[in-house]
């Protein structure tokens, strides 16, 4: 079966603009989980959604947001870009916890 | 909040060595996962270990997870070039199941 999707793969954008990630989970998977990974900070949780419900979010601040639509598909938007936004995003989805996760090859966001 | 950390962060071996890598997180873990990222490449799911003081082996890898629950470590004997990657561990900390939490990583480099 098609594993998880992510859209786009890379992206550059100018700082104070705004962006929007999709992830595409594995079907059957109601679990959708979005991390940020940076050589320094490694893997960083951000939010996890569970049939539409956020259910845990991470420290990141509120320009950080999230959604979940009724098919699973998730969204993940960064208001007000900032240079320290440049990261691969991460996606992963799950039948949910304890399952493990399965991950998209991810976004990489390049902020100037 | 909880944090998991790895050591050591990165090691170089010759092919045929044998490699550890230590998680420890500031909680106590409901379950432990392991991952593997390949360079350039997104994380993907090895183990999953649940009980105290469990052991499971993968051909040349044996996972551990410590008997309180708060470290574990991943030890692959006789390295092989295929091996090179970052392992990664995650937890779930007891009481929040819809947060994975992920370890600092260790790099592996093997050499021949």
């Amino acid at each position: 079966k098609a594993g998880v999707t992510q859209t786009p793969r890379y992206l550059i954008k100018t700082r104070g603009q705004q962006v929007t990630l999709s992830c595409s989970p594995i079907s059957g998977h109601r679990s959708v989980s979005w991390y940020q990974q940076t050589p320094g900070q490694g893997l960083q949780f951000l939010f996890e959604y569970f049939s539409e419900t956020q259910r845990n979010k991470g420290n990141f601040p509120g320009r950080f947001s999230g959604r979940q639509f009724s098919n699973s598909r998730s969204e993940m938007n960064v208001s007000t870009l900032e240079l320290g936004d440049s990261a691969l995003y991460l996606c992963a989805s799950s039948m949910g916890p304890p399952t493990e996760a399965f991950f998209g090859q991810g976004t990489r966001l390049t902020v100037v | 909040g909880q944090q998991v950390m790895q050591i050591p962060q990165y090691q170089h071996v010759q092919e045929g060595e044998d490699f550890t890598t230590y998680c420890n997180s500031s909680t106590t873990l409901s379950n432990i996962q392991w991952y593997k990222q390949r360079p350039g490449g997104h994380p993907v799911f090895l183990i999953q270990l649940v009980k105290s003081g469990e052991v499971k082996k993968q051909k040349r890898l044996t996972f551990q997870f410590g008997e309180a629950k708060k470290n574990s470590s991943l030890h692959i004997t006789a390295t092989q070039t295929t091996d090179v990657g970052t392992y990664f561990c995650a937890g779930r900390e007891v009481g929040t199941a819809s947060k994975l939490t992920f370890g600092t990583g260790t790099r592996l480099q093997v050499t021949l």
